[in-house]
């Protein structure tokens, strides 16, 4: 089955105590992007990626840091959480035709840091 | 910077009207607009993608138009069902197609 999975799915932690939400994706895609939710402010950009090793930021990449070693993979980094990350965040993928295709999401990833 | 705007925050219908939903964007040099559906607690399903040089897109019940002229999309439900309740939301890039900004969304309730 075609999927984005996300990893953990819900996490409470303290301000400070770096932390790692993993995506993957099983569909070959190149593009992988991040976006957090937050009530009132909708879905923002965090980071994306074109491809292995290529990654840009977004509109609010401030506090965050990501990776692509891997095809497959598309990590999110937190090195230093503050209560204002505190958020719903969704991984995505989509092939290199982005223009054409359409984005697949995950779950997501409820994060609260207190 | 792309800017996408969904009006009405949210709306409510009774089961069998259309439903019509707006997204406004402010770039007309859009490599794309997509909408999708978020159930609560869910993450985002993609309904339908029009590129920049399709003037609409159709599947099934669902019909989403795009005018890069006046930076509108509409995008059409035709005789809306109680599962059809959830929020809506538009997305449009320009710039580069990889950054995508999203409209807040439009929360949609269709009452049996």
């Amino acid at each position: 089955e075609a999927q984005v999975t996300q990893n953990p799915r819900y996490l409470i932690t303290v301000t400070g105590k770096k932390l790692t939400v993993t995506c993957s994706q099983n569909m070959n895609h190149e593009y992988m992007s991040w976006y957090r939710q937050d009530p009132g402010l909708g879905l923002r950009q965090i980071y994306y990626s074109m491809n292995v090793e290529v990654t840009d930021k977004g509109d609010v990449p401030e506090g965050y840091k990501v990776s692509r070693k891997e095809k497959r993979n598309f990590p999110l980094i937190l090195e230093s959480p503050s209560p204002n990350q505190t958020s719903l965040y969704f991984c995505a993928s989509s092939s290199r035709t982005g223009r054409e295709q359409p984005q697949h999401f995950g779950d997501g990833t409820r994060l609260s840091i207190l | 910077k792309q800017e996408v705007t969904q009006i009405p925050a949210a709306l409510s219908v009774p089961e069998g009207e259309n439903l019509v939903l707006n997204c406004s964007f402010t770039d007309s040099a859009i490599y794309n607009l997509q909408w999708f559906r978020q159930d609560p607690g869910k993450g985002l399903t993609s309904l339908l993608l029009i590129q920049s040089s399709q003037r609409e897109q159709t599947s099934g019940r669902l019909n989403a138009s795009l005018d890069k002229s006046s930076g509108r999309s509409t995008l059409y439900i035709a005789a809306s069902q109680p599962g059809d309740s959830a929020t809506y939301l538009c997305a449009g890039s320009a710039g580069s197609w990889g950054k995508l900004q999203f409209g807040a969304g439009t929360q949609v309730v269709v009452t049996p």
